[in-house]
């Protein structure tokens, strides 16, 4: 059974400090992985999606790296914002166009 | 172009009651996901349509619980006899295959509320 976990549960940095958010899963057979923002009260809006055969996708100020070998992937938010203040969530698919299993996410703070 | 679109965003309602929530995906999704999230917990999956048939419904909770889709589009989403612990943002998503991708693309939410 797939198992996605994000450590910590909760992060505050100061205003423009690079950051490392990181996701690890159980099994490495994903066809992707997929990093999803969510603010208080909203739905989950999409960031980045990578392949199983890439290493890493860039957004903007956020780059997402993937290494399926070790069950990792990192979200790299640079500069980071106030803005940038929301729960920051992994997933990745249970077989090829199925269901996502989701982490628990990471409570990100960017104090001004 | 319009996203995957929710209705109610809110629901209230008291114990014992039956309720409808309902997911409009992006046109020409094949794929349409229903999650739940409950209140400190993480998004739990329910069931997955293809089309309009549903091959995966391991994560529905109960028999109190069916969804069903109509025309490759509409999804309404069922809970009969509502429970307190029912209560939860219910989320919908939607998929197509382009190029082997297999992004997911989520709707508002819907907030229901069991007195």
């Amino acid at each position: 059974k797939q198992e996605v976990t994000q450590i910590p549960a909760a992060l505050s940095v100061p205003e423009g400090e690079n950051l490392v958010l990181n996701c690890s899963f159980t099994d490495s057979a994903i066809y992707n992985l997929q990093w999803f923002r969510q603010d208080p009260g909203k739905g989950l809006t999409s960031l980045l999606l990578i392949q199983s055969s890439q290493r890493e996708q860039t957004s903007g100020r956020l780059n997402a790296s993937l290494d399926k070998s070790s069950g990792r992937s990192t979200l790299y938010i640079a500069a980071s914002q106030p803005g940038d203040s929301a729960t920051y969530l992994c997933a990745v698919p249970t077989g090829a166009n199925s269901k996502l299993t989701f982490g628990k996410g990471i409570t990100l703070s960017v104090r001004p | 172009g319009a996203g995957v679109s929710q209705s109610p965003s809110n629901k209230v309602t008291e114990k014992g009651k039956d309720v409808e929530l309902r997911c409009d995906p992006i046109s020409g999704h094949t794929a349409l996901y229903w999650y739940r999230q409950r209140l400190g917990q993480g998004l739990e999956f329910l069931i997955y349509f293809q089309g309009n048939s549903a091959p995966d419904k391991s994560g529905l909770p109960s028999d109190r619980f069916s969804a069903e889709r109509t025309g490759e589009s509409v999804s309404t989403l069922t809970i009969q006899r509502t429970q307190q612990e029912d209560s939860a943002v219910y989320l919908c998503a939607s998929s197509y295959i382009h190029g082997g991708t297999y992004e997911q693309y989520f709707g508002p939410g819907t907030r229901l509320t069991v007195t």
